[in-house]
């Protein structure tokens, strides 16, 4: 079986603040593939990053970054110096390596406030 | 650009009736998904299909059938439509070569009164 957790529902913030979203997986494989996608108002699911289980370094594209911890099967990500554009649903999604079906975390709703 | 176009952003129908989601990708992708979207949980699989004319249950398959009779459309059907079926429905496609990237539609917000 296998299970994504985003504790956080909704998280509101001002304009240029930091904000973090947490994801914690579970799964047996030793090969599986995590996934972040961004929901905006319009609906449409936008891919953001893959990582596999075996590439555990950081990475950072513009104001987004991402930090994989296998030790605590965390895959969390951090938006920089947020704008309102950034105001979306985050979903944390994970696959196995024998499977191309996506499990989805719950999603956490982000409010950039200017 | 990946293009995965459902038919409706809208649609309201009546309890019983029998409801149609189109779904179409452009990119000649082998798989294709539909999920339902609900507060607090996420999305959830209803049907998946590898192939043509090839089709597999989800998580949550109860109520809907599928079909596809041709690689680039993908088709959910709501054989007597109620109101728990009330939801926004997700298509999306994914390719080998797009190793489990799943690519997806605008969303059908469908409502059955």
């Amino acid at each position: 079986a296998q299970k994504v957790t985003q504790a956080q529902t909704e998280i509101s913030v001002v304009e240029k603040e930091d904000v973090t979203l947490d994801c914690v997986y579970e799964t047996r494989d030793t090969t599986y593939y995590l996934f972040w996608y961004k929901q905006p108002p319009s609906g449409e699911l936008v891919f953001l990053i893959r990582r596999n289980s075996f590439d555990e370094q950081n990475e950072i594209s513009g104001r987004y970054s991402w930090n994989f911890q296998k030790s605590t099967s965390s895959f969390n990500f951090t938006i920089t110096a947020s704008q309102v554009v950034d105001s979306a649903v985050y979903f944390c999604a994970l696959s196995e390596s024998t499977d191309y079906k996506l499990s989805f975390g719950a999603g956490t709703t982000v409010t950039v406030r200017a | 650009d990946v293009k995965v176009t459902q038919s409706s952003r809208y649609l309201v129908k009546r309890t019983g009736e029998k409801v149609f989601l189109e779904c179409v990708q452009d990119m000649d992708h082998e798989n294709m998904f539909w999920y339902r979207q609900d507060p607090g949980l996420g999305l959830r699989l209803i049907y998946f299909s590898y192939d043509v004319k090839m089709k597999e249950k989800g998580d949550i398959p109860e109520g809907y059938s599928v079909s596809r009779e041709k690689k680039e459309r993908f088709s959910l059907i709501l054989e007597s439509a109620s109101t728990n079926q009330t939801s926004m429905y997700l298509c999306a496609s994914s390719s080998y070569s797009t190793k489990n990237i799943q690519y997806f539609g605008a969303g059908t917000r469908l409502s059955v009164l």
